[in-house]
This record gives structure tokens, C-alpha cells and sequence, in this order.
């Protein structure tokens, strides 16, 4: 089982609609999640961070943590056409060292 | 924001030769980069991290000898894949940490490097 599962899909939405991308884990000592934004042929950029469980919202996007299920969220509102990268959460804590776990990324696509 | 640059962004190369990568870190000191390789529509494999004046950690399975890693000032680490072969072909991702109290681990990624092995 790996540490950190990521539907890498792609998904496909239509302009407007809500997004929510997703990913569980399995190691319980992960205190730090982030989401990272990746265009094609590019470095990730941080997104959000979220300590511990809870939400965290910047402009159209929330990052929810829930440490109880292993399972954090993305959601983005009002997609537009320029959201269309691949998402990759990622987390770390105090595992043996502080290394970040990636997921595999889910490709977005937002139709205009 | 940080600003993590990356040198060259993409190379050709020849089989059996080496090249280097370089990872800068523009407007802060980065105690710790890492090194991450990415194949086509797959997430971040992490390679290496490395620490400022002492030597890198390798993730089992890479090999040491074959991809040299030198942090030399707390603003540069350079990459060096040796006698490099297609199966090198690969995307490599420098990231930089800027600690934020003693647990969290944030890393600001540079553009990439394309490296293609003929």
C-alpha cells in the first residue's frame, strides 16, 4: 500500500463547476499537508498548506484535513480554463525525518 | 516569494557523457534542497536530499555514484548525472526548504531540467 493514494484521473469539468480532488493516507504521524498546482512541463507550485486537521480557505480554494479518516480535500470554486494543471497533495511530519510525501497528481481539465 | 532557479532548463546529451544541473535558491538560504525525478504523468521521486557542506542522502535505490550531488554554498546545489544513458531521460525537479519553526518542511520547487540521452 503506498503512503499517500492519489486518483490520478484525468477529470474533466465543464467552466463554473465546483472541483474536489482527493487523497487518503496511511501513515498516521503526517502533520502537514500541502497542495501543489503543476503545469505541463513545470516546477509545482504551493498551493496551500494545512496543519493538523481542519479547513483553510485562499480566494477560490479550500484545503480540508481530516486526520480521523486519513483523507484530505481540494476544492476549487468557479474552475476556470486556467486551473487546467495537475494537483499533487503531498504531506510530512515526523515520520523518521521530515521528508514529503507525494501523491501521484490528478490532471485537470477545464473546459471553457 | 521564493524564487528557486534551475540550470540549464532543458539538455541533449549523448550517451556515456555527464552533465550538470544546477539548483539556486535567488532570494533566501536554503540549508536543504532536494532532488526529485519525474517521468511522464508520474509524481515526484525523491532522489537525494541535500544538506550544505556535508554530504547528500541518497532515497534507496539511487545510485550515489552515479548522480553526484554537491551543496556547496547554502544558495546552489548542482546535480551531476554521470556517464548518462537513455534510461536517464527524465525530468529533474530541485526543490528548497525554508524551515518554519522546527517541524514543518516547506519546499519551493525550481522550473525543472529535461534531460534527454540519445
Amino acid at each position: 500500500q503506498k503512503e499517500v493514494e492519489q486518483d490520478p484521473g484525468p477529470l474533466s469539468v465543464p467552466e463554473g463547476a465546483i472541483v474536489s480532488l482527493n487523497c487518503t493516507y496511511s501513515n498516521s504521524a503526517f502533520q502537514y499537508f500541502m497542495w501543489y498546482r503543476q503545469y505541463s512541463r513545470k516546477g509545482p507550485e504551493l498551493l496551500m498548506y494545512t496543519y493538523s486537521s481542519g479547513n483553510k480557505e485562499d480566494g477560490r480554494f479550500t484545503a480540508q484535513v481530516d486526520k480521523s479518516s486519513k483523507y484530505i480535500s481540494l476544492f476549487i470554486r468557479d474552475s476556470q480554463p486556467s486551473d487546467s494543471a495537475t494537483y499533487l497533495c503531498a504531506m510530512s511530519g515526523n515520520t523518521g525525518g521530515f521528508k514529503t510525501i507525494f501523491g501521484a497528481g490528478t490532471r485537470l481539465f477545464v473546459k471553457a | 516569494g521564493a524564487v528557486v532557479s534551475q540550470h540549464p532548463s532543458w539538455v541533449i546529451c549523448k550517451s556515456g557523457t555527464s552533465v550538470k544541473i544546477e539548483c539556486r535558491s535567488l532570494d533566501f538560504q536554503a540549508t536543504t534542497m532536494f532532488w526529485y525525478r519525474q517521468f511522464p504523468k508520474q509524481s515526484l521521486m525523491l532522489m537525494a536530499t541535500s544538506n550544505e557542506g556535508s554530504k547528500a542522502t541518497y532515497e534507496q535505490g539511487v545510485e550515489k555514484d552515479k548522480f553526484l550531488i554537491n551543496h556547496a554554498s547554502l544558495t546552489l546545489s548542482t546535480l551531476t548525472v554521470t556517464s548518462a544513458h537513455p534510461e536517464d531521460s527524465s525530468f529533474y525537479i530541485c526543490s528548497a526548504n525554508i524551515g518554519a519553526g522546527a517541524n514543518y518542511n516547506e519546499q519551493f520547487f525550481g522550473p525543472g531540467t529535461r534531460l534527454t540521452v540519445l
